[in-house]
This record gives structure tokens, sequence and C-alpha cells, in this order.
């Protein structure tokens, strides 16, 4: 099984230019995150989805929007990048039934750098 | 507010053992988690705690205790593939999944 994948796997982006960053899940997990990684620092969520048409704020959600329209699909757009948006982006999903079906899984990344 | 506090590095000789801990400060618990991460990968599940106690998967250990807000991985008869961060995560009251900057350990021959 592919498991959790990402589109694409390594982008440069001009400062002010728009990008969605594309990830697709086929374990039909209910909930699904989008993580920015920047070195010294933890994982920092930025939107999240418990299930199919319905989003949250995570911790850093400015200048990034999400949309679920269906359970397999999370896309995650910028829509005017900026310097300080230069990071590897993480998808996960995970069953959010409690528990360890909590245990998130990673999609393999995308690294972003804006200029 | 919420905080998870991991050793930045840690190096350790092949063969060996080595423990990595994790203090946690969460607004509740509802579970503890270990990743791997090897560099430019993305993290993979290596255990879960959500009881006091130790819980062994081969050569990876981990254990919990709930009063002390402590955890450690802890890592036998270590191989060079060993060599990765770990990242200690841990779901608060709300379910919200906090994470802690990871360790690096490094393997020497």
């Amino acid at each position: 099984t592919a498991g959790i994948t990402q589109a694409p796997t390594s982008q440069i982006l001009a400062a002010g230019r728009s990008m969605t960053l594309r990830c697709t899940q086929d374990m039909r997990h209910n909930a699904m995150y989008w993580y920015r990684q920047d070195l010294g620092l933890g994982l920092r969520l930025i939107h999240y989805s418990n299930t199919a048409g319905t989003t949250g704020k995570g911790e850093v959600p400015d200048g990034y929007s999400v949309s679920r329209a269906n359970t397999d699909d999370f896309p995650l757009t910028l829509a005017s990048a900026v310097p300080s948006q230069t990071s590897v982006y993480f998808c996960a999903s995970s069953d959010s039934a409690g528990g360890l079906e909590d245990t998130q899984y990673f999609g393999p990344g995308t690294r972003l750098t804006v200029l | 507010g919420q905080n998870i506090d991991q050793p930045t590095e840690m190096t350790a000789t092949e063969g060996a053992i080595v423990q990595i801990n994790c203090t946690y400060q969460t607004s509740g618990f509802n579970g503890l988690f270990w990743y791997q991460q090897h560099a430019g990968e993305a993290p993979t599940f290596l255990s879960y705690n959500v009881l006091d106690g130790l819980e062994e998967k081969g050569r990876f250990s981990s254990f919990l205790s709930r009063s002390k807000g402590y955890s450690y991985l802890l890592l036998k008869e270590l191989q060079m593939k060993d060599s990765a961060s770990y990242l200690c995560a841990v779901y608060d009251s709300n379910y919200q999944l906090i994470w802690g900057a990871g360790t690096k350990l490094i393997i020497k021959p």
C-alpha cells in the first residue's frame, strides 16, 4: 500500500507566488494533519482535519489554508509565499479512534524554499 | 504553556545501550509516542505508552511515569542504522499532539 503520498518532493518558489502542496492517503483514515519542521524546532501543526468536510487551525496557521473535500485528499495552499515559509512540510494521517489508533503516519515530506 | 524537553544530541557506541529521556508538562495526558526520523526522511512510529511502566519491542523499550511527567526510550545493541533523531510527542487533554524538538543520536563505530 502507498500509505501517504505528497507532491511535489521539493520546490523553489518566488516570494509572492501561490502554491498548493498535495497530500493523499489510501488508509481511509479519518484525521489528517499538516506540519512544518524547521531546524531545532519540533514539528509544528499548521492545520488539521478530524473528518472530511471539517478543518481546524493548528499552532501556526497564518499564511496557509486547507480544504478536505473527501477522505483521501488534504491539500495545503500558500496564497502568497514569504521566505519565512521555507521549511519541510509533512502531511500525516491517523484513524483518530483513540489510544494507539491515534498513531499518526507521515508522508515523505515536501521541501519548500521561498526566495 | 505546554512543553516537552529532550536532549538536543547524544553520542553512543555501536553495540552499546543508550537511554533518551523526555520530560513533559502538558494540559492533561492521553498517551506518549516515540518516533524515529532519519535525516531527510519522515518520522516513523516506534512506540506508544499510556500506562506507567515499560513497553518492550525487540531492541527498543519505552518507559513512562505519568506522576513524574517522564519517559525514556532505551535502545540496546546499537547499530549504525540507529543513527537518527528520536522524537517524543504527547497527546494532551484535547488530543492535540505536542512534539518535542527531537534528540539527534550519533552512533560511533
